[in-house]
């Protein structure tokens, strides 16, 4: 499985959009690459999901290269309420039922400020 | 969005006794069944996958003598830590996967042994 490189802190504030990038040089054809959310003593939340270019939902955005080898979370407009750890993940996504083994790094902790 | 349960949500027990921790897909069947492990501050452990109706398959490094995994139905897993000692404690979390490719969180057991 491809190994994720994430900062490991991040600061902002109220108002201003969050930008969280990730490498996974080893990503493989048929990995997709997922973001998740965490709060403390929760489970992760999935914030989104993307294979390649442009991915956007309710929540956030994901920004994918060409190449695959990174990929960027974008969140608009953080709050206070957004302070958590971010997990980038890349695994297989494909539908079809095959096991989708996702293996955690040490995430990034955004910490938003008032 | 699909809804993971656990219960208990936290649970203390005497050293050497046994502790179940039950994780339920509430609105979707789940194919395959995930258990996790975070201590405090670290990212999370995946420990074992199961699918419904066969044997777990665990991680290097996870006793499955002593996590005994069981996922009897597309709704239900099982996680049951025998022979607990004090350094089992930690965050146990489960994940589920039906038809989609992401996997949904369980809210997390908070495990303590005394």
């Amino acid at each position: 499985l491809a190994k994720t490189t994430q900062p490991i802190s991040m600061d902002s504030y109220e108002g201003q959009e969050v930008n969280i990038t990730c490498s996974h040089n080893n990503i493989a054809t048929n990995d997709y690459i997922t973001w998740y959310q965490q709060f403390p003593s929760q489970g992760p939340r999935f914030i989104i999901q993307g294979y390649k270019t442009k991915v956007t939902n309710e929540v956030a955005s994901l920004f994918i290269p060409a190449d695959r080898k990174s990929s960027t979370l974008s969140l608009p407009r953080v709050s206070l309420s957004d302070t958590a750890v971010y997990y980038c993940l890349v695994g297989e996504g494909n539908y079809g039922g095959a096991t989708n083994k996702l293996i955690f790094g040490t995430g990034t902790l955004l910490a938003v400020q008032p | 969005g699909a809804v993971v349960s656990q219960h208990p949500s936290r649970v203390i027990c005497k050293s050497g006794t046994s502790v179940k921790i039950e994780c339920r897909s509430l609105d979707f069947q789940a194919t395959t069944m995930f258990w996790y492990r975070q201590f405090p501050k670290k990212s999370l452990m995946l420990m074992a996958t199961s699918n419904e109706g066969s044997k777990a398959t665990y991680e290097q490094g996870v006793e499955k003598d002593k996590f005994l995994i069981n996922h009897a139905s597309l709704t239900l897993s099982t996680l049951t830590v025998t022979s607990a000692h004090p350094e089992d404690s930690s965050f146990y979390i489960c994940s589920a996967r039906g038809t989609f490719p992401e996997q949904y969180f369980g809210p997390g057991t908070r495990l303590t042994v005394t």
